[in-house]
């Protein structure tokens, strides 16, 4: 299986900051590499696809970036809304696999 | 507006079989483009993806889990299903029923999900 790694596992920002969340692949996956956000009690929601690639609906403030086995997910301009947890998930071959999750908090 | 709705009991005993459905409204199970998956997620494991099935039929499912696991459609009720045998404690979690899009396989459309304790 190919292992997803997510840093770091938690992560204090305050309104307005700008944040990056890194994920690594055990191998290479291109970029079959998605992400996804989780509110508490709420079901995962996706918000990028292809390592780079904006989901329906999605603002821009969302962005993802990376190949190969190192990948980005940065957030603009952090709104209360944004504080949640965040997962990345390889696409690239069964078993699909996700990270262990980002959680991201209000400082 | 597609929506994925799961059901099935909510708790299970040691050694049975946990069974769950899918009831999908608004698309079809057989349209093109899109895997039927099931993900299940617990405090200890996280995120774990469980298998899917194809419009044609075909599954995959997650080797970790594949002598146990079976999955199945009913294309007139335009549900998919789940069955996992012999549960244990650590199959305790929140199993979401998931639209998986063929090509990226990402999962854009997820039930609510329905929460499955193991327990005698």
């Amino acid at each position: 299986d190919i292992q997803m790694t997510q840093s770091p596992s938690s992560l204090s920002a305050s309104v307005g900051d700008r944040v990056t969340i890194t994920c690594r692949a055990s191998q290479s996956i291109s970029t079959y590499l998605n992400w996804y956000q989780q509110k508490p009690g709420k079901v995962p929601k996706l918000l990028i696809y292809d390592a780079s690639k904006s989901q329906s609906g999605v603002p821009p403030k969302f962005s993802g970036s990376g190949s190969g086995t190192h990948f980005t997910l940065a957030i603009a301009s952090l709104q209360p809304e944004d504080f949640a947890t965040y997962y990345c998930q390889q696409s690239a071959t069964t078993p699909y696999t996700f990270g262990q999750g980002t959680k991201l908090e209000i400082k | 507006q597609i929506q994925l709705q799961e059901s099935g009991p909510g708790l299970v005993k040691p050694s049975q079989t946990l069974s769950l459905t899918c009831t999908v409204s608004g698309g079809s199970i057989t349209s093109g483009g899109y895997y039927w998956s099931w993900i299940r997620q617990s405090p200890g494991k996280g995120l774990e993806w469980l298998g899917n099935i194809w419009r044609s039929g075909s599954k995959n499912y997650n080797p970790s889990l594949k002598s146990r696991l079976g999955m199945s459609r009913d294309t007139s009720q335009n549900q998919f299903s789940l069955k996992l045998s012999s549960v244990s404690v650590a199959d305790t979690a929140m199993y979401y029923c998931v639209r998986d899009r063929d090509g990226d396989n990402a999962f854009d459309i997820w039930g609510q999900g329905t929460m499955v304790t193991v327990s005698s």
